[in-house]
């Protein structure tokens, strides 16, 4: 089945522990991107990849950081969480990052609460 | 960052009847999309539509753009209580990748 997985789905953690959310699509997807929803705010993309080794910030990248070593695994490390990080975190992956053809996948979201 | 905003915020209507989700957005596109969020879920795409059509048909959705005006709306006909979801739209922005989302609708649909 064509999916995204994240892991974990529920994370609480406190101040300053470094973190780290995996993402993973079995699609051959080119690009993927993580992004945080918060109420009112809608959804913001943090960063995106369009392929191996190519990263870049999207509008909300501070305090997060990210890598693509393999297409399939796109994690987000977050190394000194705070609190203004709690949010519900997708991770999405489309074929390309085309403007004509990019449809995006989503992951079932990682609520993360940072006390 | 160009963004699309839905209109209404939050919409409730009962079971049979069409419910209307309009999204304005700001500069020139390649192509608008609609995504469902079943609540705290993923979302799930529902349709793409391109800057040079005006409508679009999938199953019950029926999204129609107009560029001139710089907006969008999806109407869902003959609503479920499984329709009940917030409803976003989205737009490829001005760089070569990203989609930028709106704040989205929430749509209730009461049997």
């Amino acid at each position: 089945e064509a999916q995204v997985t994240q892991n974990p789905r529920y994370l609480i953690t406190v101040t300053g522990k470094k973190l780290t959310v995996t993402c993973s699509q079995n699609m051959n997807h080119e690009y993927m991107s993580w992004y945080r929803q918060d109420p009112g705010l809608g959804l913001r993309q943090i960063y995106y990849s369009m392929n191996v080794e190519v990263t870049d910030k999207g509008d909300v990248p501070e305090g997060y950081k990210v890598s693509r070593k393999e297409k399939r695994n796109f994690p987000l490390i977050l190394e000194s969480p705070s609190p203004n990080q709690t949010s519900l975190y997708f991770c999405a992956s489309s074929r390309t990052g085309k403007r004509t053809s990019n449809e995006q996948y989503f992951g079932p979201g990682t609520r993360l609460t940072v006390t | 960052s160009q963004q699309g905003e839905e209109d209404p915020q939050a919409l409730s209507i009962q079971e049979g009847e069409n419910a209307t989700m309009n999204c304005s957005y700001k500069t020139s596109i390649n192509n608008l999309q609609w995504y469902r969020q079943n609540s705290g879920r993923g979302l799930v795409h529902l349709i793409l539509i391109r800057s040079n059509e005006r409508e679009k048909h999938s199953g019950r959705l029926r999204v129609t753009l107009d560029t001139s005006k710089k907006s969008s709306s999806l109407l869902i006909t003959a609503s479920r209580a499984a329709d009940t979801a917030s409803y976003f739209c989205a737009t490829d922005g001005s760089g070569y990748s990203t989609l930028t989302f709106g704040k989205g609708t929430m749509l209730l649909v009461s049997p």
